[in-house]
């Protein structure tokens, strides 16, 4: 069964810092890694898709990379900003390459 | 906006009474989901559907039934609502597989059960 485990759970740091978050699965026969952000009472939003065959995407001041041999992915934030504060998680989808399984998450808090 | 709603937004109820929330998608997308998300524990896949009237288990599928009748409207359905079920749910859709195109997501049911 494909665990996805994320740390830290939460993370606090001040405005601009470079920031990086982690997220571990268990199971290396992914199809893809998702990294989605969620603001509190909200629904998610999707940051960055990662195909299995990739290394990294990259949108903005956001960078993925993905290692999937060694059940691995990092999500880097450049410059942090205050709006840069929510939930973020990650997700793989399993070779059925329909069912998501997500971590817990990592709360950032980005202080002005 | 992905043009998904959830009806109703918060719900509080009983022990032993059914629920149904409603999704309701306007893009016409295939594939629908339903999660439900709870502290600790991220968001785990009840049931999706993949086509009107076609519908699969996900992973915390016992408890939960649904049903889509119509490309825009998928139900799920708590037939005898437990306290174990009080959670946050969301719907999502996608164009294609989840795995292979974003999913996206409502604004969520928060659910109380007394």
């Amino acid at each position: 069964k494909q665990e996805v485990t994320q740390i830290p759970a939460a993370l606090s740091v001040p405005e601009g810092e470079n920031l990086v978050l982690n997220c571990s699965f268990t199971d290396s026969a992914i199809y893809n890694l998702q990294w989605f952000r969620q603001d509190p009472g909200k629904g998610l939003t999707s940051l960055l898709l990662i195909q299995s065959s990739q290394r990294e995407q990259t949108s903005g001041r956001l960078n993925a990379s993905l290692d999937k041999s060694s059940g691995r992915s990092t999500l880097y934030i450049a410059a942090s900003q205050p709006g840069d504060s929510a939930t973020y998680l990650c997700a793989v989808t399993g070779r059925d390459g329909n069912k998501l399984v997500f971590g817990a998450g990592t709360i950032l808090r980005v202080k002005s | 906006d992905a043009g998904i709603t959830q009806s109703p937004r918060h719900k509080v109820t009983e022990t032993g009474t059914p629920v149904t929330l409603r999704c309701h998608q306007t893009e016409n997308h295939r594939y629908m989901y339903w999660y439900r998300q709870d502290p600790g524990h991220g968001l785990r896949l009840i049931h999706y559907s993949y086509g009107v009237k076609d519908t699969d288990k996900g992973e915390v599928s016992d408890g939960y039934s649904v049903s889509r009748s119509k490309t825009e409207d998928f139900l799920l359905t708590l037939e005898s609502a437990t306290s174990s079920q009080t959670s946050v749910y969301f719907c999502a859709i996608s164009e294609g597989q989840g795995g292979v195109d974003t999913q996206y997501f409502g604004p969520g049911t928060r659910l109380t059960v007394l």
